[in-house]
C-alpha cells in the first residue's frame, strides 16, 4: 500500500520568514496530494491541494509543488505569521479502484514566533 | 451550517465493553470516512465509504466495523475495545467535484480504554 513521509517532525520560524514541510510518497499510481491544517482541538482543514497532472499551485501566501518523477511534494508558506502555527499534515490518494483511500504523513508541528 | 458531527466528543470505557461513535453529516456528501490520530503517526484511516452500502477498509480496519445505512450517517464500531484503540478519531465527509476531493472534519471524539 501506499507510505507517506513527512519532514521535519517540528518547525520553528520566525515570524515573517518562510517554511517548507516535505512529503514522500511511494506509490506511483496516486494522482491526488491535499495539505491539512490542523489547529489545537479541532479537525484537520484543507488549505490546499494538487493534482499529479500539475507542477504547482499557489494560493496568497501558500504554495504547494508536486515533482511526480522523484515521488515528493512539498508546501512552501511565505511571509509566515503567528495564526500559521498549527499541525500541517500531507496525504496522497490512491488512484484506481482504490481511490477512497487516502494516506497521511505523521504531520509537522509549525510554530512561528512573533 | 454545514458540517460533520461525532458523538460522544470524549468517552472513557473498559476493555471489552462494546461501543459506537456516531458520525453524521449534512451536506449531501457520498463519501464518509473514519481516521484514528496517535502522536508520531498522524492520521491513519480506519475505514471508507464510496456511498450507501458500500464501504472498503483503511489502513487500520483491525477491531473496527463500519455500516452506511443512510448516506448522512457512518457510525464506527468497536465490538470489543482493547487499551490499544485509545486515541483521537476523526469522521469525515467529501463529495469529489472538478478534481478536488477535500474532506470535511468532524471536531473529533477522544476515547479512553481502560
Amino acid at each position: 500500500g501506499e507510505n507517506v513521509e513527512q519532514h521535519p517532525s517540528t518547525l520553528s520560524v520566525q515570524e515573517g520568514d518562510s517554511a517548507v514541510i516535505k512529503c514522500t510518497y511511494s506509490d506511483s499510481a496516486s494522482n491526488y496530494f491535499p495539505w491539512y491544517k490542523q489547529e489545537l482541538g479541532k479537525g484537520p482543514q484543507l488549505i490546499i491541494d494538487i493534482r499529479s497532472n500539475v507542477g504547482e499551485k499557489k494560493d496568497q501566501r501558500i504554495a504547494v509543488t508536486l515533482n511526480k518523477t522523484a515521488k515528493h511534494f512539498s508546501l512552501h508558506i511565505t511571509e509566515t505569521q503567528p495564526e500559521d502555527s498549527a499541525v500541517y499534515f500531507c496525504a496522497a490518494r490512491a488512484g484506481g479502484t482504490s481511490y477512497g483511500k487516502l494516506t497521511f504523513g505523521q504531520g509537522t508541528i509549525l510554530t512561528v514566533h512573533p | 451550517e454545514a458540517q460533520v458531527t461525532q458523538n460522544p466528543r470524549y468517552l472513557i470505557t473498559v476493555t471489552g465493553k462494546k461501543l459506537t461513535v456516531t458520525c453524521s453529516q449534512n451536506m449531501n456528501h457520498e463519501y464518509m470516512s473514519w481516521y484514528r490520530q496517535d502522536p508520531g503517526l498522524g492520521l491513519r484511516q480506519i475505514y471508507y465509504s464510496m456511498n450507501v452500502e458500500v464501504t472498503d477498509k483503511g489502513d487500520v480496519p483491525e477491531g473496527y466495523k463500519v455500516s452506511r445505512k443512510e448516506k448522512r450517517n457512518f457510525p464506527l464500531i468497536l465490538e470489543s475495545p482493547s487499551p490499544n484503540q485509545t486515541s483521537l478519531y476523526f469522521c469525515a465527509s467529501s463529495r469529489p467535484s472538478g478534481g478536488s476531493y477535500e474532506q470535511y472534519f468532524g471536531p473529533g471524539t477522544r476515547l479512553t480504554v481502560t
